[in-house]
């Protein structure tokens, strides 16, 4: 089994719907991340969370939530999708290094399509 | 602003050897990762320089200069599985990483 699992794995859905994308991990890390990726252009952080009671958010967290239930579980929020929040998704663990931040554990994506 | 450029694309021979440039402007600078990507997969690590210099992991190598804002990955002995994206990210001042937008590289026979 993957350390880190996102569901779904697929999902095509319609404008104004809402979306929920759920991440657990078995890595035991205290810090996960939400990411999107667009063809072209590099990761881009949505949310981050260092424990479950510290959410941040990214660089692009307009039109997106997010919900830190435990240590292992870290679910992304769509309210309202847009055609425009199409893009595949990547969830992400890490552990707490002295220095800031160590290497990061992706799950395997969820690609989502909005019509 | 913060900027990585990496190139868009690159093409190798099986066998060969090859050099993926990254140039990083960002505020501060705490290390530089770099992942590999198979296309429809997730990123998955290849290597961390905080350090100048070279470091060697099998067929894989990075090197860092600071001063220049420089990295390259060095891969040998290229084999097909090697074709992948190639993403290189920079941990700045604040400690958040900045990606860049990755390098595609195709290896043909």
């Amino acid at each position: 089994d993957a350390d880190v699992t996102q569901t779904p794995r697929n999902r095509i859905t319609k404008t104004g719907k809402r979306i929920m994308l759920e991440c657990s991990q078995t890595k035991g890390h205290d810090r996960m991340y939400w990411y999107r990726q667009d063809p072209g252009l590099g990761l881009r952080l949505i949310y981050y969370s260092f424990d479950v009671k510290d959410i941040n958010k990214g660089e692009i967290s307009d039109g997106y939530s997010v919900s830190r239930q435990a240590q292992a579980k870290f679910s992304l929020s769509l309210e309202s999708a847009i055609p425009n929040q199409t893009a595949l998704y990547f969830c992400a663990t890490s552990d707490l290094k002295r220095e800031g931040i160590g290497e990061l554990f992706f799950g395997e994506g969820s690609r989502l399509t909005v019509l | 602003g913060q900027n990585i450029d990496q190139p868009t694309e690159m093409t190798a021979t099986e066998g060969a050897i090859v050099q993926i440039n990254c140039t990083y402007q960002t505020s501060g600078f705490n290390g530089l990762f770099w992942y590999q990507q198979h296309a429809g997969e997730a990123p998955t690590f290849l290597s961390y320089n905080v350090l100048d210099g070279l470091e060697e992991k099998g067929r894989f190598s990075s090197f860092l200069s600071r001063s220049k804002g420089y990295s390259y990955l060095l891969l040998k002995e290229l084999q097909m599985k090697d074709s992948a994206s190639y993403l290189c990210a920079v941990i700045d001042s604040n400690y958040q990483l900045i990606w860049g937008a990755g390098t595609k590289l195709i290896i043909k026979p």
